[in-house]
């Protein structure tokens, strides 16, 4: 597809259930970010990918939250044993470049998925 | 933590009326970011700034650096405007955006 697509839409879970949420980036784009949306409040950042490199995880806020992005292309997000407070809408961003920065020479936005709607029961 | 915040945290506006929302940030950046988010999560990048002023249609961002400010204006506003717009910023170090809470705008026909 043209977009970045986010899998499942909508994921209710059990506490303490296992879950996966999946990221199609733009085919080609380089960085990948995760965030995780509370309800009324903006983004917070969660793990930043460049390539299948994952550079920055300092926004993971448990070790029960794991990132990857093995070939460059797709993430998966996984949570382990799921917690009321993991409830969010989760967020996934692509960009061209490296960073998510500016690049003097060109124009390179984010382009966002449209997020999974996780609640945790 | 408040590196980025953006007033006002909701407006309320008149079909035709002009817009403005304001983002500030406390550290160097190498760009910000505008946003859309609408009802259901989907999010669109309106801009991306790192000096000056763009304008694309009805919506004009501006940024001053020294002041670690930045501008969205609408004009003319319509109420398929109404949304919430994020400002977002990317440090000059690190490898991650950093982004206001949003402002929720209404437009009334």
């Amino acid at each position: 597809g043209a977009g970045v697509s986010q899998s499942p839409r909508y994921k209710v879970a059990k506490r303490g259930q296992d879950v996966a949420l999946r990221c199609d980036p733009i085919s080609g784009h380089v960085s990948l970010f995760w965030y995780q949306q509370a309800l009324g409040q903006g983004p917070e950042f969660l793990t930043y990918f460049q390539n299948e490199a994952q550079l920055d995880k300092s926004g993971l806020p448990s070790d029960r939250f794991f990132a990857e992005r093995p070939e460059g292309s797709v993430s998966t997000l996984k949570i382990q044993r799921t917690q009321q407070e993991d409830s969010a809408v989760y967020l996934c961003a692509s960009s061209l470049v490296p960073g998510g920065g500016f690049a003097s020479s060109y124009n390179s936005p984010l382009h966002f998925g449209n997020g999974t709607r996780l609640t945790v029961t | 933590k408040n590196e980025v915040e953006q007033s006002p945290q909701n407006l309320t506006a008149q079909e035709g009326e002009f817009i403005t929302i304001n983002c500030s940030y406390s550290v160097g950046i190498s760009a910000l970011h505008w946003l859309q988010q609408h009802p259901g999560g989907g999010i669109v990048s309106l801009f991306m700034l790192s000096s000056g002023k763009k304008k694309h249609g009805r919506l004009i961002a501006t940024i001053n650096i020294q002041e670690k400010h930045s501008s969205l204006h609408i004009t003319a506003s319509h109420p398929r405007d109404s949304a919430v717009y994020i400002c977002a910023v990317f440090w000059n170090t690190g490898n991650q955006f950093y982004f206001g809470t949003g402002t929720s705008l209404t437009v009334i026909p």
